[in-house]
This record gives structure tokens, sequence and C-alpha cells, in this order.
């Protein structure tokens, strides 16, 4: 169990349009999703907590009206990364919290790389 | 956030060389999770420790969190060319943050 899907896997847009990636816990509920970025040869970052129902909280230096989250399901999470340009280009990799007695463990989903040209 | 400092960022190694990489902390943590990510991969949790000098093992890999539970160490015992990958820590409260990662390279 703990599956976790990411979609899409890959995507290429122009500068200036919006692009929304779907994060879906396939198996188990997830109160708490996170958003993470990943440029090349770098860690992963912690962009946003995305918590079912109510809004997301952002790390310092994240835009959140252009990261624009939704998490109006226990198993379903989005980023719309609005407006794109081609620094946003980077691997976003989503986890969910699943939570079993006192432990959290985290389950990513296999990242969106996405390219803006 | 909560900034975790990983040591060292890049280690290349012969296979059947062990391998030790180091996550450490300016405060305590709560607990701390160790991550596999694979060249062009995602994440793959390891393992959590939660207690002060707590040790596990899966294999060939020993997990350690310190008394002070501010650092900890994961070791590989005779690399493989299958260990090839970026090893996280991680430290989870309310919220998730990765350490800055150690590159492994094994060559065969």
């Amino acid at each position: 169990g703990a599956v976790v899907s990411q979609h899409p896997s890959w995507v290429i847009c122009k500068s200036g349009t919006s692009v929304k990636i779907e994060c879906r816990s396939l198996d188990f509920q997830a109160t708490t999703m996170f958003w993470y970025r990943q440029f090349p040869k770098q860690s992963l970052m912690l962009m946003a907590t995305s918590n079912e129902g109510s809004k997301a909280t952002y790390e310092q230096g994240v835009e959140k009206d252009k990261f624009l989250i939704n998490h109006a399901s226990l198993t379903l999470s989005t980023l719309t990364v609005t407006s794109a340009h081609p620094e946003d280009s980077s691997f976003y990799i989503c986890s969910a919290r699943k939570t079993s007695g006192s432990t959290y463990e985290q389950y990513f989903g296999p990242g969106t790389r996405l390219t803006v040209t | 956030g909560q900034q975790v400092m990983q040591i060292p960022q890049y280690q290349h190694v012969q296979e059947g060389e062990d391998f030790t990489t180091y996550c450490n902390s300016s405060t305590t943590l709560s607990n701390i999770q160790w991550y596999k990510q694979r060249p062009g991969g995602h994440p793959v949790f390891l393992i959590q420790l939660v207690k002060s000098g707590e040790v596990k093992k899966q294999k060939r890999l020993t997990f350690q969190f310190g008394e002070a539970k501010k650092n900890s160490s994961l070791h590989i015992t005779a690399t493989q060319t299958t260990d090839v990958g970026t090893y996280f820590c991680g430290h989870n409260f309310n919220k998730f943050y990765f350490g800055s990662g150690t590159k492994l390279n094994v060559k065969p």
C-alpha cells in the first residue's frame, strides 16, 4: 500500500500559460500533502504544505498567487503554476503524509518535469 | 525552515567499500527520516528514527540517531552498484524538510 500518483509526468508549456499538476494518494487518505521543487543536482525544497479543507501554507519566498494549491479531498491535491516563466522549469514532486500510530511517513509521487519555453 | 545539513555532498566509492553519510541539526529533532532517490526517480522512504541513541538495521544499511537527537548517520556496508543514488535525511514535524543530500556513486 501507500501509492501516490502524479499527473502529468512531464509537460512542456509556453511562457505565460498555466499548468496544473495533480497529486493523488491511491490507497490511503492524506489530510496533509506537500509540494516540493527540485532543481538539477539540488535537494528537494519544500514549497508549501497542503491541508485538506483549508488554505495551503507556503514557505518563505514562494509566491502563493503564482503557485495555487487546492486540496479539495483527502486523496487529491493540485498545484497550478500560473503565468509560467522559463525560471519555473523544474522537477515538481508531491508527497502525501500517511499516519501510522505515532509515525508519520511520506510517500512521494513520481514527479512532474515542467519545461517552460 | 529548519536547517538540516548533510555531509559529504558527494561520495565516490569502489564497489565493496563502506559508505557513511551524516546528518546534523542545530536543534533537537523529534524524529529523523531517511530517503533514497535513484537518478531520475523520486525519494523512497527508508526508515524513521525516533528515540535517542536508536540504531536500526536494514540488511547492509545501519541507521543511527544521536544521543542528543541532533544528528544521525546512515552507514552502508560493502556497497553495491545498486546503492547508487542520493540519500536524504529529513525531519518531520508539522512540515517535512529535507537535508541537502549525499550523492553516492559506486564504481564496479
